[in-house]
């Protein structure tokens, strides 16, 4: 009964491979975000989704490409991969729209190695 | 950006005592301010929250106070256990548009038995 699941918890890759990591929520949430931590903790949003809507895009390579093909799935797939795109990646929800702010919900992470 | 150059910054407390752990937020305009409370090998996860109509906010062991004239937020744990030593964040955001939220540096919180 896993809220916010990830797969896969650990991604070991060379560089210039493609690579995907998925996300899904079982809490009927209509928010969805993928946060990228570095090696010093600090967490910055990369992404979010609103029923299915991309709606916050940060300054982000094109590399990265967000996809949501339902409201309870936003799944993160990575072209050509670099060195420096080594971290964590944490997948998140809330129950929220416009004008409002809610919790948000952390998946356990994916922890990405580019060899 | 990344934090480059910055280290996490670390709280080390004995157990049974108080701990209080500090954050200023950057956005006069944030509204809404979330403290998250990180594992080792976990996701953050949500310990309590205050709105910017409040000053204070208990939880059990938590209390949460805003400074909104100085944008300074704190955490207070009460009677610190083993089981509370993890990275702590302060998080703030806007209700104004659709929710994004800034994650503050963090800091680490060790509880010496």
């Amino acid at each position: 009964d896993t809220a916010v699941s990830q797969t896969p918890k650990y991604l070991v890759t060379q560089m210039g491979n493609d690579k995907s990591i998925k996300c899904e929520q079982n809490l009927g949430h209509d928010t969805m975000y993928w946060y990228k931590q570095d090696s010093k903790k600090f967490l910055k949003i990369m992404f979010s989704y609103n029923n299915k809507e991309l709606i916050i895009n940060e300054t982000v390579p094109n590399r990265f490409s967000p996809k949501s093909p339902d409201k309870a799935h936003l799944n993160l797939h990575i072209n050509s991969l670099e060195l420096g795109d080594s971290a964590v990646y944490f997948c998140a929800s809330s129950q929220e729209g416009q004008g409002s702010v809610d919790t948000q919900y952390f998946g356990p992470g994916t922890r990405l190695t580019v060899l | 950006g990344e934090s480059v150059g910055l280290h996490l910054p670390t709280l080390s407390v004995q157990e049974g005592d108080n701990s209080i752990i500090n954050c200023a937020y950057s956005n006069s305009a944030s509204d809404y301010f979330i403290w998250y409370k990180q594992e080792s090998g976990k996701g953050p996860q949500f310990i309590i929250d205050i709105r910017s109509n409040m000053d204070k906010r208990q939880g059990q062991r938590v209390t949460v106070l805003l400074n909104k004239t100085v944008k300074h937020l704190s955490l207070q744990i009460a009677a610190t256990q083993p089981g509370d030593s993890a990275v702590y964040f302060c998080a703030e955001s806007y209700s104004g548009g659709y929710q994004k939220v800034t994650f503050g540096i963090g800091t680490k919180l060790q509880v010496i038995p």
